[in-house]
């Protein structure tokens, strides 16, 4: 089984700060994929990155990058110079890659507010 | 850009009604995943499919509810008869996925349908 845990269940950060949102996760499939959701309030689920986990590199994409660290079993999401947009739920996630175990197994999320 | 459709957006009915929800999936995705978001369980999968054959319902109440693919752009899910505790936010995610590899393509969720069962 997969599981997923996010342990800040929210944050408050200044403006134009660095973010990093935690999570952990926990599976015995020697492949899978790590995923980080945005959720407004208008309710929309947003992909914003992806991680391999036989990726050598940390992912990134523009203003978001994942700090991969596959022996502690953690895929911390990182925004650099935040922005009031930036104001959301935020999910991790994982997925197997096995024919019939390919849903996305989600965190609780983080609820991250940016402070003008 | 190519979005994942979801219909109605909002649906508020009596317990004991039919309810019927709608998906049209991205153009050539072949992989369609229902999931369900409460404040209490989060978000859980319901069903999903690969080439419109049902994969995985385990997380689905069998009693009331159905999930079907007609057709390659329409997924319904189906809750009959419906009760207060289905009171949700349903999504539809659809994606290109290719198992046994390490196939980065996400899965683009729809909008939602926010359900509320009186």
């Amino acid at each position: 089984a997969q599981k997923i845990t996010q342990t800040q269940p929210g944050m408050f950060v200044q403006e134009k700060e660095a973010v990093t949102l935690d999570c952990t996760y926990d599976t015995s499939d020697p492949s899978y994929g790590l995923f980080w959701y945005k959720q407004p309030s208008s309710g929309e689920m947003i992909f914003l990155i992806y991680q391999g986990s036989y990726d050598q590199q940390n992912a990134t994409e523009g203003r978001y990058s994942l700090n991969f660290q596959k022996a502690r079993k953690s895929a911390n999401l990182v925004i650099s110079a935040s922005q009031l947009g930036d104001s959301a739920m935020y999910f991790c996630a994982m997925r197997g890659t096995n024919f019939g175990n390919e849903k996305l197994t989600f965190g609780t999320g983080t609820r991250l507010t940016i402070i003008p | 850009d190519a979005r994942v459709t979801q219909t109605p957006r909002h649906k508020v009915t009596e317990m004991g009604q039919e309810v019927t929800m709608r998906c049209q999936p991205i153009l050539g995705h072949n992989t369609v995943f229902w999931y369900r978001q409460t404040m209490m369980q989060g978000l859980e999968l319901l069903a999903y499919f690969r080439n419109r054959a049902p994969l995985d319902d385990s997380g689905m109440p069998k009693d009331r509810f159905s999930a079907e693919m007609p057709d390659a752009t329409l997924a319904t899910l189906k809750i009959q008869p419906s009760e207060p505790r289905d009171s949700a936010v349903y999504f539809c995610a659809s994606g290109f996925l290719i198992s046994g590899t390490g196939n980065n393509q996400p899965q683009h969720f729809g909008d939602g349908t926010r359900l509320s069962i009186l």
